[in-house]
């Protein structure tokens, strides 16, 4: 596997429903992200993860829960989700540096169906 | 605030064309970054190009150049000879000088679609 991978590509899942999205890195990367790309609006990002800690947390709704065990995995835990949270949600990672600013990579994402 | 407009939702050209989209940028930081995106159907964002606030020298890369202007707060993305394979949505994107991971702010992408 090279690059960003994110499982599953397509989930379909009811309002009552539990489930995880997975994101691995493979680039030797120190920071993860999760964006949220809705039709006809621009990529929102929802959490970042930087040497797995946890920096950003762009008001996202509660039913949203990442976990970040290690720098190569990342995980979007999703629980009781609305009819409007159907998107493609987007993977990325990073190289972090001590100064200057870094390039993410995305994964091919997974696209929800919350029915 | 950081902010990326991308006047042109939609494009369609024919194959062969030149095609120029266009990316406007906001910033009130000195030290900034620009990155062009491309997501063709599949989904998957593939990066094209980085450039930083200090380097506004052009580049070309095949069919591709981009055209950094500070003056005008713009970074246009130029594809030449266009091929249906450069059919995609493309996003244009800035960050700022940092040292800890942050956020990209993207605009809000041109759909360019090349007819055979």
């Amino acid at each position: 596997e090279t690059g960003v991978t994110q499982t599953p590509r397509h989930l379909v899942m009811g309002m009552t429903n539990k489930k995880s999205l997975k994101c691995e890195q493979h680039l030797g990367h120190n920071a993860m992200y999760w964006y949220k790309q809705s039709a006809k609006k621009p990529l929102e990002l929802m959490f970042v993860y930087n040497f797995k800690e946890q920096t950003e947390n762009n008001s996202v709704p509660s039913r949203f829960s990442p976990e970040c065990p290690n720098s190569s995995h990342l995980f979007l835990h999703l629980h009781t989700l609305q009819p409007e949270d159907s998107a493609l949600y987007l993977c990325a990672s990073s190289q972090v540096l001590t100064s200057g600013t870094d390039t993410q990579y995305f994964g091919p994402g997974t696209r929800l169906t919350v029915l | 605030a950081q902010k990326v407009t991308q006047a042109q939702t939609e494009i369609s050209v024919v194959e062969k064309e030149d095609v120029t989209l266009d990316c406007v940028y906001e910033t009130r930081d000195t030290t900034y970054y620009l990155f062009w995106y491309k997501q063709p159907p599949s989904g998957e964002l593939v990066f094209l190009i980085r450039r930083n606030s200090f380097d506004e020298q052009n580049e070309i890369s095949g069919r591709y150049s981009w055209n950094f202007q500070k003056s005008t707060s713009s970074f246009n993305f130029t594809i030449t000879a266009s091929q249906v394979v450069d059919s995609a949505v493309y996003f244009c994107a800035l960050s700022e000088d940092s040292g800890s991971a942050r956020q990209l702010t993207f605009g809000s992408g041109t759909q360019l679609t090349v007819l055979p």
